[in-house]
């Protein structure tokens, strides 16, 4: 069991919304990192977050932002919501500098 | 830029067989190299790490191997089970980055 958790696990928005995605790392971990999963498609990076500072961002436009609060908590905000932007979202956290990362469960965004 | 592709797409095996999932990747500069289990509509289960010095991993009836000069990966299920049942994914991580770069995935069912 990861530990990490994320919240919430399903969420239904209409195009031009703004939404909130949850993420509580691992106890310990100080790295936490976002993940977009088309559906068919693997993971694709979006960003991480260490000492709640951004730490690498992959190709995702501006309105994809986050948060990383003093507790390792985690949210990823997404304004200006697009039909595309109906995936599951990944976070993933870790120890800074160390192998492994440990991924939630997910939250899956419909947009309609 | 790193490129990873997974080789089959989809995979239906009768219970009992070996099988063996297939990576490959552009970029032969990783630190290492990760191989994932999705079950439908959920989040990532570790299976097996492998450093970039390393050839292979094991765990259970699971085998890794990695061939990092030439951009390969295989991951080998002996003794298949329909619990196996899911789509598995590779993952390669950068030197200098904890960013995970995934294949597509491939989905395999394993039938009674």
């Amino acid at each position: 069991e990861t530990g990490v958790t994320q919240s919430p696990t399903h969420l239904i928005k209409t195009r031009g919304q703004q939404v909130t995605l949850r993420c509580s790392s691992q106890s310990g971990h100080n790295t936490v990192s976002w993940y977009q999963q088309a559906l068919g498609q693997g993971p694709q990076f979006i960003f991480q977050y260490y000492r709640e500072e951004e730490n690498g961002r992959g190709n995702f436009p501006p309105r994809f932002s986050g948060l990383q609060f003093p507790n390792y908590s985690s949210e990823l905000n997404v304004n200006a919501l697009e039909l595309d932007d109906s995936a599951l979202y990944l976070c993933a956290s870790g120890l800074a500098g160390l192998n492994e990362q440990f991924f939630g469960p997910g939250t899956r965004l419909t947009v309609l | 830029k790193q490129e990873v592709t997974q080789i089959p797409a989809a995979l239906s095996v009768p219970e009992g067989e070996n099988l063996v999932l297939n990576c490959s990747f552009t970029d032969s500069a990783i630190y290492n190299l990760q191989w994932f289990r999705q079950d439908p509509g959920k989040g990532l289960t570790s299976l097996l790490l492998i450093q970039s010095s390393q050839r292979e991993q094991t765990s259970g009836r699971l085998n890794a191997s990695l061939d990092k000069s030439s951009g390969r990966s295989t991951l080998y299920i002996a003794a298949s089970q329909p619990g196996d049942s899911a789509t598995y994914l590779c993952a390669v991580r950068g030197v200098n980055t904890d960013k995970l770069i995934f294949g597509t995935g491939t989905r395999l069912q394993v039938f009674p």
